[in-house]
C-alpha cells in the first residue's frame, strides 16, 4: 500500500502568514489523485481538495493544492483564525485507499 | 441538505461484536458508493470499507477482512457495518462518508469501544 508521510507534524504560525504542507508518497499517485481535507477537534473531516488541485465546493480561493507523482503541497495562503486546525491528505489512486497521519497547524 | 447520521457505537468487549448503522437523506442513495473511515483516538484516518452504489461490490483494509461487514438497505437509506471478533485495536470514531474515492460528506461520526 502507499504510504503518505506529512510534513511538518506541526506548523506553529500567526494569523495573516502563509502554510505550507507537505504530504509525500511512498510510490507514485497514479493520475494525481490525491485529495486535502481539514479537520477541527470534535469535527468530522471536510473535504479541501482534490484531484490534487481542484478545490471542492464552498472552499475559499486561499486554499490552493498542487503537485503530482510523489509530492504534493497543500498552500494556504493568508492564515484565517479558522484555518487553525489538523489536515489530511489521502490518495485514492491505489487500494487501499490511505491517508497521511496529519499536519497541526496551531497559532504562534 | 446531505446528511448522515451514524449510530450504533458503544463499550464492547474484546472478541464482542457490534453493528453501525448510517441513515442518509437530502440525495438519492442508492446512486452512490459509501465508505466507512475510521479514526482511532489522536490518530490519523484509516479508510475501512467501501460499498458499491448497488451493494455488489464491496472492498475491505487487511485489518479488518473476515471480520467486518460492509452492507446497505437502499429501500431505507442506510448503510451498516456488521463489526465482529472486535479488537482493542479497533477502537475509534467511526465515519460514514458518500463517494468511492474522495469524500465532500461526513457523517458526524460513533465512537466504539473496544476493551474489557
Amino acid at each position: 500500500e502507499i504510504v503518505l508521510t506529512q510534513s511538518p507534524g506541526t506548523l506553529s504560525l500567526s494569523p495573516g502568514e502563509r502554510a505550507t504542507l507537505s504530504c509525500r508518497a511512498s510510490q507514485s499517485v497514479s493520475s494525481s489523485n490525491l485529495a486535502w481535507y481539514q479537520q477541527k477537534p470534535g469535527q468530522a473531516p471536510r473535504l479541501l481538495i482534490y484531484g490534487a488541485s481542484s478545490r471542492a465546493t464552498g472552499i475559499p480561493d486561499r486554499f490552493s493544492g498542487s503537485g503530482s507523482g510523489t509530492d504534493f503541497t497543500l498552500t494556504i495562503s493568508r492564515l484565517e483564525p479558522e484555518d487553525f486546525a489538523l489536515y489530511h491528505c489521502q490518495q485514492y489512486g491505489s487500494s487501499p485507499w490511505t491517508f497521511g497521519q496529519g499536519t497541526k497547524v496551531e497559532i504562534k | 441538505e446531505v446528511q448522515l447520521v451514524e449510530s450504533g457505537g458503544g463499550l464492547v468487549q474484546p472478541g464482542g461484536s457490534l453493528r453501525l448503522s448510517c441513515a442518509a437523506s437530502g440525495f438519492t442513495f442508492s446512486s452512490y458508493a459509501m465508505t466507512w473511515v475510521r479514526q482511532a483516538p489522536g490518530k490519523g484516518l484509516e479508510w475501512v470499507s467501501v460499498i458499491s452504489d448497488s451493494g455488489d461490490n464491496t472492498n475491505y483494509a487487511d485489518s479488518v477482512k473476515g471480520r467486518f461487514t460492509i452492507s446497505r438497505d437502499n429501500s431505507k437509506n442506510s448503510l451498516y457495518l456488521q463489526m465482529n471478533s472486535l479488537r482493542a485495536e479497533d477502537t475509534a470514531v467511526y465515519y460514514c462518508a458518500r463517494g468511492k474515492y474522495y469524500f465532500h460528506w461526513w457523517g458526524q461520526g460513533t465512537l466504539v469501544t473496544v476493551s474489557s
